[in-house]
């Protein structure tokens, strides 16, 4: 069966300071890959998604990136932190487009 | 107009109640329809998908679809305590993603 790896599971982070959040996915190969934004009490918001290596989509302009060096390992990155970046970070999976997204246990990332 | 819409309640059951959940979409061409549960502080958990029009069950939980109308809802039978959460609603818009409603609060009273 396919497992999905998030960490770390919280993160008190200065403004200013870098960002690395990674994602693994077991039991599949080539998963189409997302990373997701929840502030407090609202829905999800796409931020990068990957259907392969190196192949990095944006959804909006941010100071966020995302790298995928390896098949099943995804990256979600900040060089500078700003205190809006703090939120509910989600890394998921689908096999495709149209079905079910999977997701790992989440990063709460608090920016101060 | 949001693609996926909920009201976010909250929406307050009596323990045993049927608690009923309900969405939208505005995507005449979308096919697949998820409903997540999502525990305060914890990641979206799938609970039922459903492809075509009419209803799917499973257990206490049935899901109907009616694309005419581009509604879909989720029934919770004999709700329980622990069925309190938020339940999020997403559907393929043909994009490369799900897109997620911003969830309705459901509270099952004791």
């Amino acid at each position: 069966s396919q497992t999905i790896h998030q960490w770390p599971a919280t993160l008190v982070q200065p403004v200013g300071s870098p960002l690395s959040l990674e994602c693994t996915v077991e039991g599949t190969s080539n998963p189409n890959l997302y990373w997701y934004r929840q502030a407090a009490g609202r829905g999800l918001q796409l931020l990068f998604y990957s259907v392969g290596i190196g192949q990095i989509s944006s959804e909006v302009p941010q100071n966020l990136s995302a790298s995928r060096p390896q098949d099943r390992q995804f990256i979600l990155s900040s060089k500078k932190l700003l205190l809006s970046d703090s939120g509910f970070y989600l890394c998921a999976w689908h096999r495709d487009s149209i079905t079910e997204a999977f997701f790992g246990q989440g990063t709460r990332l608090t920016v101060v | 107009q949001k693609e996926v819409e909920q009201n976010s309640g909250p929406l307050s059951v009596p323990e045993g109640a049927i608690a009923s959940l309900n969405c939208t979409y505005s995507d005449r061409g979308s096919q697949s329809f998820f409903w997540y549960r999502q525990y305060s502080g914890k990641s979206p958990e799938l609970i039922m998908s459903i492809y075509s029009n009419g209803d799917k069950e499973d257990g206490r939980f049935t899901a109907q679809l009616n694309k005419a109308s581009q509604y879909v809802s989720l029934l919770i039978r004999d709700s329980q305590p622990s069925d309190s959460a938020t339940y999020l609603c997403a559907a393929d818009t043909g994009r490369r993603a799900l897109t997620f409603g911003s969830g309705t609060r459901l509270q099952v009273q004791p």
